[in-house]
């Protein structure tokens, strides 16, 4: 069974640009959780969606926005990009139920750096 | 606010000797689950062990357990015989059902297991 895919692996923007991230999920599994890491914040989290539908939201500003799609899949927007916004950018997906009390499977992560 | 610390930010050990990395929590709720999850260098996030809050058994995964101290609020992962591939980040993470249900991470500690 394929893992997490997240593209693209690498992106470099400028500050105020905007930025969409991709996530397949393993196949099967219906939620999808985003996560910035950093080095000084570790994992911090973004949201999560269930079938299409945001069903948890962590403590980011508005301009981090996501969307799951029928098939799972699940993309995340960042809009007027700021330096801070550099990380690691996580997808994980599980199992149908509470996400964080199932095994999270993680993606290879998209690096993002803004300049 | 449910809070994860991993006092330890980095740690070595040699090849096959033990090693205990240490997480404590902070939570006012009686029934949560503790995950370990490993990060080896450029390669995805992998659970590594889960820990149910109400059970008194600690649990166990092949040269991988747990000291949960539950009254203590402490999680610690003790890695049996280390071998070169447990070089990683390892994270200490909660998940309850008070916290709006999402992950709650430490900042990891680095592990280095030297030859």
């Amino acid at each position: 069974k394929a893992g997490v895919t997240q593209t693209p692996r690498y992106l470099i923007k400028t500050r105020g640009q905007q930025v969409t991230l991709s996530c397949s999920p393993i196949s099967g599994h219906r939620s999808v959780s985003w996560y910035q890491q950093t080095p000084g914040q570790g994992l911090q989290f973004l949201f999560e969606y269930f079938s299409e539908t945001q069903r948890n939201k962590g403590n980011f500003p508005g301009r981090f926005s996501g969307r799951q799609f029928s098939n799972s899949r699940s993309e995340m927007n960042v809009s007027t990009l700021e330096l801070g916004d550099s990380a690691l950018y996580l997808c994980a997906s599980s199992l149908p139920g509470l996400a964080g009390l199932n095994e999270q499977f993680f993606g290879p992560g998209t690096r993002l750096t803004v300049l | 606010a449910q809070t994860v610390t991993q006092s330890q930010p980095e740690m070595s050990v040699q090849e096959a000797e033990t090693v205990t990395l240490s997480c404590t929590y902070d939570t006012s709720e009686s029934n949560y689950y503790l995950f370990w999850y490993k990060q080896p260098p450029s390669r995805q996030m992998i659970l590594v062990i889960r820990q149910e809050a109400y059970k008194q058994q600690n649990a166990t995964e092949n040269r991988f357990s747990v000291n949960f101290q539950k009254a203590a609020k402490s999680f610690s992962l003790k890695i049996s015989d280390s071998q070169l591939g447990d070089t990683a980040m390892y994270f200490c993470a909660f998940w309850g059902a008070g916290n709006n249900r999402k992950l709650i991470w430490g900042l990891g500690t680095s592990l280095a297991v030297n030859p």
